[in-house]
C-alpha cells in the first residue's frame, strides 16, 4: 500500500462547478500536510498547507481528518486555469528538513 | 531572484554514460533536495542536503551521487546511466520546514 494515496482522476468538471479531492495517508506519525499544484510538464508549486482546524484561501478549502487519516481539497467556482494535477503531500517531521512523501496526484480538467 | 535553476532541460544518454545535472538557487536556502518523478510513482526523494558540506540519502539513492560545496549549488551525478534512470528530475530548495521551491526539471532519457 502506498503511504499517500489519491484518486488519479481525471475529474472533468464545467466552469463554475465545485469539485473535491480526497487523499489518504497511512503513517499516523505524519505531522504536516500540503497540497501542491503541478501544471503539465512543469514543476510542482505549493497551493496551500493544511491545518488541523481546516483552512481556506479564496476558492480553495483544505481539511484534515487525523482520526481517519485523510486530507481533502475543495475548489469552488472552478476556473479554466484550475486545470492541473493536484498533489497531496505529507511530512513526518514538524521541524528541520522536510522529507516529503508525495501522492501520485489527481488530475483536474475544467471545461468551458 | 531567479529562484531554483536547473540545467540541462533535456538530456539523452546511452547506457553506461555518466553526467551531472546542475541545480542552483539564489534564495540562500539551507535545504536542497533532488527528486525524480515517474508515471504512477509520485515524486521520490533521491538525496538531500541540510547545508554546505552535509548530504544524506533519500528514498532512492542508488546510482546517484551528490555534493554540496556551496550554499547555492547542489549537483546530482549519475555514475553509470541505466534505462531505469529515465525520468524527470526536480531539484528543490527550502528554508527550514517552510515551502519547498522546485526548479523547472530535467527530462532525462537513457537509451
Amino acid at each position: 500500500r502506498k503511504e499517500v494515496e489519491q484518486d488519479p482522476g481525471p475529474f472533468n468538471v464545467p466552469e463554475g462547478a465545485t469539485v473535491a479531492f480526497n487523499c489518504t495517508y497511512s503513517n499516523s506519525a505524519s505531522q504536516s500536510f500540503f497540497w501542491y499544484r503541478q501544471d503539465c510538464r512543469k514543476e510542482p508549486k505549493l497551493l496551500m498547507s493544511v491545518y488541523s482546524s481546516g483552512n481556506e484561501d479564496g476558492r480553495f478549502t483544505a481539511q484534515l481528518n487525523r482520526a481517519s487519516q485523510y486530507i481533502s481539497l475543495l475548489i469552488r467556482d472552478s476556473k479554466l486555469s484550475d486545470s492541473a494535477t493536484y498533489l497531496c503531500v505529507v511530512n513526518r517531521r514538524n521541524t528541520g528538513f522536510q522529507k516529503l512523501v508525495f501522492g501520485t496526484g489527481t488530475r483536474l480538467l475544467v471545461s468551458p | 531572484n531567479a529562484g531554483v535553476t536547473q540545467t540541462p532541460k533535456f538530456q539523452v544518454l546511452k547506457t553506461g554514460q555518466s553526467m551531472t545535472l546542475q541545480c542552483a538557487q539564489d534564495m540562500n536556502h539551507e535545504y536542497m533536495s533532488w527528486y525524480r518523478q515517474d508515471p504512477g510513482m509520485g515524486l521520490r526523494l533521491i538525496h538531500y542536503s541540510v547545508g554546505a558540506g552535509i548530504t544524506d540519502q533519500g528514498e532512492v539513492p542508488n546510482g546517484y551521487n551528490v555534493s554540496r560545496s556551496t550554499t547555492e549549488d547542489f549537483p546530482l551525478r549519475l555514475l553509470s546511466a541505466a534505462p531505469s534512470q529515465t525520468s524527470v528530475y526536480f531539484c528543490a530548495s527550502s528554508y527550514s520546514k517552510d515551502e519547498q521551491f522546485f526548479g523547472p526539471g530535467t527530462r532525462l532519457t537513457v537509451l
